[in-house]
């Protein structure tokens, strides 16, 4: 399979605290996306980081990618209640499909 | 972007009987996706529908299970066809857009 895995599988912080989850992947890829899911609805973008890129921000996220490794992390910084979700890697090599990863569980305790 | 309009949200179903699901995009697309996810997991892909050809399913799933209507490039239905308790779960469509994918809402599938 070519799904990603992600860790951890679930994390739980207190408000303000940063949130940090990985994700690895097996095959070469053209660009590695983010994505966050609340309570099974549709998943909406975060962010896309390209293969040739080592490090992206946008607001409060910030990821990185090390191709070498085929690992990527994002982090979420200052993190609200708001955050609580389930965040997934996907990989793109090329083709017409995503792959998506475990998914991390993120609680945030206000 | 793209806005994608799935429906239903949710329903409970008798087992042995079939529910249609419709995803419409406010935009053409060549490709949609059809995914399952169980509580908890990950997406998993059911079959990819191709406008104006049949649809291409994943290792798992077959036509007579799941059949795919793509009438056109904004449109695309997926049925869920002689229900189980199994087959309760998270149905969700997907379109790409360049290199993003769009999502609809989600349809959360009790089968009684």
């Amino acid at each position: 399979s070519q799904q990603g895995e992600e860790d951890p599988q679930a994390l739980s912080i207190q408000e303000g605290e940063n949130a940090t989850m990985n994700c690895s992947y097996k095959t070469s890829i053209n660009n590695l996306q983010w994505y966050r899911q609340n309570s099974g609805r549709g998943l909406v973008h975060l962010i896309l980081i390209r293969s040739n890129e080592r490090e992206k921000h946008s607001g409060r996220l910030r990821v990185t990618l090390d191709t070498s490794k085929k690992s990527s992390s994002l982090l979420i910084t200052a993190s609200r209640a708001a955050d609580t979700a389930s965040y997934f890697c996907a990989t793109d090599a090329g083709g017409n499909q995503f792959y998506f990863g475990t998914g991390t569980s993120l609680t945030v305790i206000p | 972007s793209a806005v994608i309009s799935q429906k239903p949200s949710r329903d409970i179903c008798q087992r042995g009987t079939s529910l249609t699901i419709q995803c419409q995009v406010d935009s053409q697309v060549t490709m949609m996706f059809w995914y399952r996810q169980q509580p908890g997991q990950s997406l998993t892909l059911i079959a990819t529908a191709n406008q104006g050809s049949e649809a291409t399913y994943e290792s798992g799933f077959v036509i007579d299970k799941f059949p795919i209507s793509r009438p056109n490039l904004t449109f695309s239905t997926l049925t869920v066809s002689n229900m189980s308790p199994e087959d309760s779960s998270i149905y969700l469509c997907s379109a790409h857009l360049r290199t993003e994918a769009f999502f609809g809402q989600g349809t959360r599938l009790t089968v009684v």
